[in-house]
């Protein structure tokens, strides 16, 4: 299986601040790398996916970066709606695996 | 827009089947992927496996022994049955639609299953 880190697991951040994500897997992935925003008690909502394709409806503060192994997701002018838990989800290799999560808190 | 529902008991003792059902409105069942998804409590998101809307199955080697996903598209409907359950099932299980180049771009909303005697 594709193993897939992330750091750090807890992001403690201001409003408007620019936030950062890392997320590294243990095999290249190509280009099939998606994130996710969960809040607590709802589904995981898809943000990016194929590495930096905005979905419909997602604000432009959200982007997504990287290649082979290591990627980033950057926030930046953070909103009150952002804080969440952030999964990155590698759909190259079966089985589909997803990182531990970045959960980005209100300092 | 599509949307997803999972539905089914709550509540599933040691050892028997977990048997939910996700139903899709408002969408079509193909071209797509159906995949289940579960998130223990506190914990992670980890894949079970998916059917495609046509029959073909994919499941997680470290579930595949116990998993079985079918598909009606007459109703709508993807079914999961997940055998000899224990207490290390209890989780929120999603239903998730998955476009190839899109990974998982529309979920249900989940339901919580405990395992418990």
């Amino acid at each position: 299986d594709i193993q897939l880190t992330q750091s750090p697991s807890t992001l403690s951040a201001s409003l408007g601040d620019t936030v950062t994500t890392t997320c590294r897997a243990s095999e290249s992935v190509s280009g099939w790398l998606a994130w996710y925003q969960q809040k607590p008690g709802k589904a995981p909502k898809l943000v990016i996916s194929q590495i930096s394709s905005l979905r419909s409806g997602v604000p432009s503060r959200f982007s997504g970066s990287g290649s082979g192994t290591e990627f980033t997701l950057t926030i930046t002018n953070l909103q009150p709606d952002d804080f969440a838990t952030y999964y990155c989800q590698q759909y190259n290799i079966y089985p589909w695996t997803f990182g531990p999560g970045t959960r980005v808190e209100i300092k | 827009q599509v949307q997803l529902q999972e539905s089914g008991p709550g509540l599933v003792k040691p050892s028997e089947t977990l048997s939910l059902t996700c139903t899709v409105s408002g969408g079509s069942m193909s071209p797509y992927y159906w995949n289940w998804i579960r998130q223990p409590p506190g914990k992670g998101l980890e894949w079970i496996g998916f059917i495609y809307y046509a029959g073909t199955t994919n499941y997680n080697p470290s579930l595949k022994s116990r998993v079985k996903i079918s598909v009606d598209t007459s109703k709508k409907q993807v079914s999961l049955r997940l055998s000899s359950v224990t207490a290390a099932d209890t989780a929120v299980y999603y239903c998730a639609r998955e476009k190839v180049t899109d990974a998982f771009d529309v979920w249900g909303p989940g339901t919580r299953v405990t395992v418990s005697s």
